[in-house]
């Protein structure tokens, strides 16, 4: 398996413009989280989706951050219009729910600078 | 609202000797744990874990300690090896809630030869 793709791994954007971020799943997992990393608040989970659905948004900083997960297989994180301090490194995660607890596996990133 | 500490930004230690990392949490519903290890331009790896019916997890090297009534866990790392030389995550997470994994800020360990 491939493990979790993000795409791009780096973008460059001016401010004011959209920027969509892009992430495939592992097969099988039916839990989609998208993280933002930074150095003061580490690791912070903007939205997670199980079975497609999302299940809690409440850390999505504003309205200009949208996600969607219109299949099993894919999800986007968009950022309309995009600022300078959404700059930061961003990780998707999928994982497959279990009774049990489990991990999560993380893709490599997407490092977005808006400029 | 940070629900998962790590108060220690970064830890320097020699190689061979022990690596005590630390990590606190507030909610009490949480209950399963995990450390992740992130290199630079790469994303964070799954290390170790540990539920909330336990208080030790061994791994090889790798030992998870949890302190429900504190609210504390810490991973050791014995002996601690050049190559383990990474930025260091704590999580935690609610089973019930799909483990909706909440993160530390990281603890950044050094180990010197």
């Amino acid at each position: 398996d491939a493990g979790v793709i993000q795409s791009p791994r780096h973008e460059v954007t001016e401010m004011g413009q959209e920027v969509t971020l892009r992430c495939k799943p592992i097969s099988g997992h039916n839990s989609l989280f998208w993280y933002r990393q930074t150095m003061m608040r580490g690791l912070e989970l903007l939205i997670y989706f199980n079975n497609n659905v999302p299940i809690d948004d409440s850390g999505m900083p504003e309205d200009r951050f949208s996600a969607k997960m219109p299949n099993a297989s894919f999800s986007t994180l968009k950022i309309q219009p995009s600022e300078p301090r959404d700059s930061a490194v961003y990780f998707c995660a999928s994982s497959l729910t279990s009774t049990v607890g489990t991990e999560a596996f993380f893709g490599q990133g997407t490092r977005l600078t808006v400029v | 609202d940070q629900q998962v500490k790590q108060n220690s930004p970064s830890l320097s230690v020699q190689e061979g000797r022990i690596s005590i990392l630390n990590c606190d949490y507030t909610n009490s519903m949480f209950d399963y744990f995990l450390w992740y290890k992130k290199y630079p331009a790469e994303g964070p790896t799954f290390l170790i874990s540990i539920s909330s019916i336990k208080d030790k997890n061994e791994d090889g090297r790798f030992t998870v300690f949890l302190n429900k009534s504190a609210k504390h866990l810490s991973l050791h790392i014995v002996p601690s090896q050049p190559g383990d030389s990474a930025v260091y995550f704590c999580a935690a997470s609610r089973i019930l809630y799909n483990n909706d994994m909440r993160f530390g800020a990281g603890t950044r360990l050094t180990v010197k030869p």
